[in-house]
């Protein structure tokens, strides 16, 4: 079993939908969790990142992330087709000289 | 204008001779990482740095070397490639403390060994 989890896609959704996005993981001693946002031959750039359990906010995307069963996810309210690109979680564990550990991302087409 | 930058950007090369691929930040970070990029398998980390003189292995460290002389630079060395470290690899900084889970990436250096 992969330490972290992705659905791969490709997912493509219509303009205006909302995209959820999800990880799963092994690990239980990752505490930061991590969305970021890669385009066609780019490298990746953070969207948001979290501690812990919760819900973060942050315009049109919402981070989630369940602990308990080890689920984190990102929506995308009103998608448009400039949120077309690969999106990846990644986790770290708690303070430093902690490695971060990626998931393989999902590839993302938001239609016209 | 913050940024961390790779080089070279494309790369072929053949089977064991020595490479370097360099990475500089001027963002003043203390936080530097490698990655490797294979399809279906992510980024998978393979050295990261908390300062100068600070270096740790990463998932996937085996066939790779790296130094940190200064903090603004951390170069990743091949000594002796081989054809399972063609992938695209990307560098990455941050700063330290609670800075240290937003990395900045580079834009990816593309490596082929034949």
């Amino acid at each position: 079993q992969k330490e972290v989890e992705q659905d791969p896609g490709p997912l493509s959704v219509p303009e205006g939908a909302i995209v959820s996005l999800n990880c799963t993981y092994s690990n239980s001693a990752f505490q930061y969790f991590m969305w970021y946002r890669q385009y066609s031959r780019k490298g990746p750039e953070l969207l948001m990142y979290t501690y812990s359990s919760g819900n973060k906010e942050d315009g049109r995307f919402t981070a989630q992330v369940d602990k308990s069963s080890k689920y984190i996810s990102l929506f995308i309210r009103d998608s448009q087709p400039s949120d077309s690109a690969t999106y990846l979680c990644a986790m770290s564990g708690l303070g430093a000289g902690q490695n971060f550990v990626f998931g393989p991302g999902t590839r993302l087409s938001v239609l016209p | 204008e913050a940024q961390v930058t790779q080089n070279p950007r494309y790369l072929i090369t053949v089977t064991g001779k020595k490479l370097t691929v360099t990475c500089s930040q001027n963002m003043n970070h203390e936080y530097m990482s490698w990655y490797r990029q294979d399809p279906g398998l992510g980024l998978r980390q393979i050295y990261y740095s908390m300062n100068v003189e600070v270096t740790d292995k990463g998932d996937v460290p085996e066939g790779y070397k790296v130094s940190r002389k200064e903090k603004r630079n951390f170069p990743l060395i091949l000594e002796s490639p081989s054809p399972n470290q063609t992938s695209l690899y990307f560098c990455a900084s941050s700063g330290n403390s609670g800075a240290i889970y937003e990395q900045y990436f580079g834009p990816g250096t593309r490596l082929t060994v034949t």
